[in-house]
């Protein structure tokens, strides 16, 4: 079963602009992490939010979270073509240590313009 | 440091056959996890081996197996082939499996099954 559900299913920007992409879940989580997928590859690891933190960046991605509503947003600024790619959030289950278990949502298909 | 390595990255099965897959983790992690994606039911987890044991497994039959290594080197086996088992298998590791590690995936096997 899911746990994340990306919103929106697919995005279509110009280069230059921003992108931004929501992710909301369904049980209480450790982290939240996003990840990137360009064309049926492997997924990229970009960035890790703990769930007592409430915003993170990493050059061009700022990451938010708010527990309270279960949700999360990706912003990516200033876009460039090579961002084209899908994007996924992944939670890890609230039990134990373990993080074996990441359930990801079905992810944003982001793509840019030149 | 080598990345996330999987072999073979293409395979082409027939129905009822057996296929056997391997993953080799970065270097000092000990953590491997499998999962299966497909376009339908998009990224799901398999299972997390941990230190030669699994250590968490998702819901899928027992035809899917998988084992690891002393070196962390880990294999998943999937029998009796069926259409539906056609999908991109990534493996991800991560130094213990903790919810606090991040997941680094290979560039996934795409198996299709005719």
């Amino acid at each position: 079963s899911q746990q994340g559900e990306e919103d929106p299913q697919a995005l279509s920007i110009q280069e230059g602009e921003n992108a931004t992409m929501n992710c909301s879940y369904k049980t209480s989580i450790n982290n939240l992490q996003w990840y990137r997928q360009n064309s049926g590859r492997g997924l990229v690891h970009l960035i890790l939010i703990r769930s007592n933190e409430r915003e993170k960046h990493s050059g061009r991605l700022r990451v938010t979270l708010d527990t309270s509503k279960k949700s999360s947003s990706l912003l990516i600024t200033a876009s460039r073509a090579a961002d084209t790619a899908s994007y996924f959030c992944a939670t890890d289950m609230n039990y134990g240590g373990s993080q074996g278990n990441l359930i990801f949502g079905k992810g944003t298909k982001l793509s840019v313009k030149p | 440091k080598a990345g996330v390595t999987q072999t073979p990255r293409y395979l082409i099965k027939t129905r009822g056959q057996q296929v056997t897959l391997s993953c080799s983790p970065i270097s000092g992690h000990r953590s491997v996890s499998w999962y299966q994606q497909t376009p339908g039911q998009g990224l799901q987890f398999l299972f997390e081996y941990f230190s030669e044991t699994q250590r968490n497994k998702g819901n899928f039959p027992g035809r899917f197996s998988g084992r690891q290594f002393s070196n962390s080197r880990s294999e998943m086996n999937v029998s009796t082939l069926e259409l539906g088992d056609s999908a991109l298998y990534l493996c991800a590791s991560s130094l213990a499996g903790l919810t606090s590690d991040t997941q680094y995936f290979g560039p996934g096997t795409r198996l299709t099954v005719l």
